[in-house]
């Protein structure tokens, strides 16, 4: 099956810092890339929406000068979360859908951001 | 306003019954209705699609059913385990290349 991975699993950062997380679609290529965030015992909340060459559309109240998306290619999106501050810990996913079949979207296995 | 309810109450069953979770939502006139498993800190697995035209799906002790009518879908785990325990997220997807709209999720325990 398809294989989304995310780098990295966890980061624990000081207050004020940026901090990069990488989303990779491993065996298939990803014209859409989704962001989500998961608080505890909450549900999966999107984010954004990553488009491949294009400008990311993000949801109503969420700061687009502060989660910074970059979908360089067609395997690739970034979130950079900036000025990071201990609000913003939290539970970070990507999921990526086949460009043939974006009904099937396949999840990475999220990265758990503290801030101190 | 849009609503994506799972039972909130974690389901305990014994090992060998048939568990069955609840997804209802309103407001929404979804295309599919997908299922995913998610463990403790791990990203959500996909599990099954169901589309606003078909009534039941199939895979292996899984099955899902969908009536749009009710705006609801059960998810059926026949001769659980205690390996399924875990949390099931109902997830509504309004149109293909859409981002998923997720439920809370409902927790399973499958004692032996």
């Amino acid at each position: 099956g398809a294989v989304v991975s995310q780098h990295p699993s966890w980061v624990i950062c000081k207050s004020g810092t940026s901090v990069k997380i990488e989303c990779r679609s491993l065996d298939f290529q990803a014209t859409t890339m989704f962001w989500y965030r998961q608080f505890p015992k909450q549900s999966l909340m999107l984010m954004a929406t990553s488009n491949e060459g294009s400008k990311a559309t993000y949801e109503q109240g969420v700061e687009k000068d502060k989660f910074l998306i970059n979908h360089a290619s067609l395997t690739l999106s970034t979130l950079t979360v900036t000025s990071a501050h201990p609000e913003d810990s939290s539970f970070y996913i990507c999921s990526a859908g086949d460009r043939d079949s974006y009904n099937e979207q396949f999840f990475g296995p999220g990265t758990r951001l503290t801030v101190l | 306003s849009q609503k994506i309810e799972q039972n909130s109450e974690a389901l305990n069953i014994q090992e060998g019954k048939t568990a069955t979770l609840t997804c209802n939502y309103t407001n929404y006139s979804p295309a599919y209705l997908q299922w995913y498993r998610q463990d403790p800190g791990r990203g959500p697995v996909f599990l099954l699609l169901i589309r606003e035209n078909e009534k039941e799906k199939r895979k292996e002790r899984l099955k899902v059913t969908f009536d749009t009518t009710l705006k609801q879908s059960l998810f059926h785990i026949t001769a659980s385990q205690p390996a399924d325990s875990a949390t099931y997220l109902c997830a509504l997807l309004l149109n293909s290349g859409y981002a998923l709209n997720f439920g809370k999720g409902t927790s399973l325990l499958v004692t032996p």
